[in-house]
């Protein structure tokens, strides 16, 4: 069973740094491309940053661009999202995603998603 | 960046009955399009991919249609875990996704 479990979630003050985590179990990890999808409380989604399986192709979304920074771990498995230069409006649960492919675009599998909450 | 809109923005449904939720590109993303239902306190869940294939388990009663910039999501005869929030994804630009705002079906 394909499973994504994220973690590294919390109450940081703005301007500060996050860095968030998510564990991957049930499927060969380094087969697929990988994505962070995150959602305002009571909102939509928002697409925030994806990474191709070797890491080679990266992007992200205009509103982190510069401040946020996706990666990945094959040997173990993980996910990874820096967030610095942390502002309010960054409050969201934020998904680990799964791509169905090396470069497709959408997303087959989500994990249970981790609030950062942003405030002073 | 590709604007994506959907509508109605709230669909007020009777059990049984057909629902019909729509979703518009602001330039053509081919088929490459997704639905996703999402229920209070859960992640969403993939529906549909390529604007018309169903993901795994998911029930025939879903369907979609469409391709360019309109699309279609379907439901023949809803059911009560069937109401939800459903949002329709562009993937036309790996890996650049954008979402519409969602549409909230309800009982009627």
């Amino acid at each position: 069973e394909v499973q994504l479990v994220e973690s590294g979630g919390g109450s940081v003050q703005p301007g500060r740094s996050l860095r968030l985590s998510c564990a991957a179990s049930g499927f060969t990890f380094d087969d697929y491309a990988m994505h962070w999808v995150r959602q305002v409380p009571g909102k939509g989604l928002e697409w925030v940053a994806g990474i191709s399986w070797s890491s080679r192709d990266i992007g992200y979304a205009d509103s982190v661009k510069g401040r946020f920074t996706i990666s990945r771990d094959n040997a173990n498995k993980s996910l990874h999202l820096q967030m610095n230069s942390l502002r309010a409006d960054d409050t969201a649960f934020y998904y680990c995603a799964k791509d169905p492919g090396w470069y497709t675009g959408y997303f087959d599998c989500w994990g249970q998603g981790t609030l950062v909450s942003v405030s002073s | 960046e590709i604007v994506m809109t959907q509508s109605p923005a709230t669909l007020s449904v009777s059990p049984g009955e057909r629902a019909t939720l729509s979703c518009r590109a602001s330039q053509s993303v081919s088929s490459n399009l997704a639905w996703y239902q999402q229920k209070p306190g859960q992640a969403p869940r993939l529906l549909m991919y390529g604007a018309s294939t169903r993901a795994t388990g998911i029930p025939a009663r879903f369907s979609g249609s469409g391709s360019g910039t309109e699309f279609t999501l379907t439901i023949s005869s809803l059911q009560s875990e069937d109401f939800a929030i459903y949002y329709c994804q562009q993937y036309n630009k790996w890996p650049w996704g954008t979402f519409g705002q969602g549409t909230r079906v309800e009982v009627k």
